[in-house]
């Protein structure tokens, strides 16, 4: 089946500095990728939704400037969390899509982000 | 707004007993209804999902039935095995999919 990968599984990193995660769609071409984020106990909320060379859509309360997402190419989309503070401390999963329906979502395992 | 709501867990049972994990939506209009699983270490994989109201899903042993009438989604099992152990998450789609907050199983043998 579509397999997706994050790198990397778990970052810590000190408050203020950036963090960059990867999404890879392994054995197809993504269309559309998702950016999730989930605390803990909760369910999980989207952040974007990229599309292959274009910008990303941003859900509301995300800050767009804060969570960089890059959709360069139809296997690789890139969230990169700017001058990290503790609260963006989470788990963030991203998965990827086929064509354009959101039940056609194949996840990443994701990776928890820890910011000191 | 649309919402999913499930049971809290973890959820421990014993190796072939029944299971149940309690789904109900809120939504206007006629989503789709999903369960996904999530193995240690593993993505969100889809394990069943029903579209229209009294469908059933099924795959891997589990089934869940669309009631419409009781807004809910619940997920079953005659007969759980270890390696059931899993998160579950209970979704719906409008235009995206809508989450419930995941219900941790432990499967003891």
């Amino acid at each position: 089946g579509a397999v997706v990968s994050q790198h990397p599984s778990w970052v810590i990193c000190k408050s203020g500095t950036s963090v960059k995660i990867e999404c890879r769609s392994l054995d197809f071409q993504a269309t559309t990728m998702f950016w999730y984020r989930q605390f803990p106990k909760q369910s999980l909320m989207l952040m974007a939704t990229s599309n292959e060379g274009s910008k990303a859509t941003y859900e509301q309360g995300v800050e767009k400037d804060k969570f960089l997402i890059n959709h360069a190419s139809l296997t690789l989309s890139t969230l990169t969390v700017t001058s990290a503070h503790p609260e963006d401390s989470s788990f963030y999963i991203c998965s990827a899509s086929l064509g354009l329906r959101t039940d056609t979502q194949y996840f990443g395992p994701g990776t928890r982000l820890t910011v000191l | 707004g649309n919402s999913v709501t499930q049971m809290e867990g973890p959820v421990t049972l014993s190796e072939e007993a029944f299971l149940t994990i309690n789904c109900t939506y809120t939504a206007t209009g006629y989503p789709s209804l999903f369960w996904y699983v999530q193995y240690p270490g593993e993505g969100l994989q889809l394990l069943l999902k029903a579209t229209k109201a009294d469908d059933k899903g099924s795959n891997k042993g589990f089934e869940a039935t669309y009631r419409k009438e009781t807004t809910s989604f619940h997920l079953e099992k005659g007969s759980v095995q270890v390696s059931d152990s899993a998160v579950y998450f209970c979704a719906l789609r409008d235009y995206q999919l809508i989450w419930g907050a995941g219900t941790k199983l432990i499967i003891k043998p």
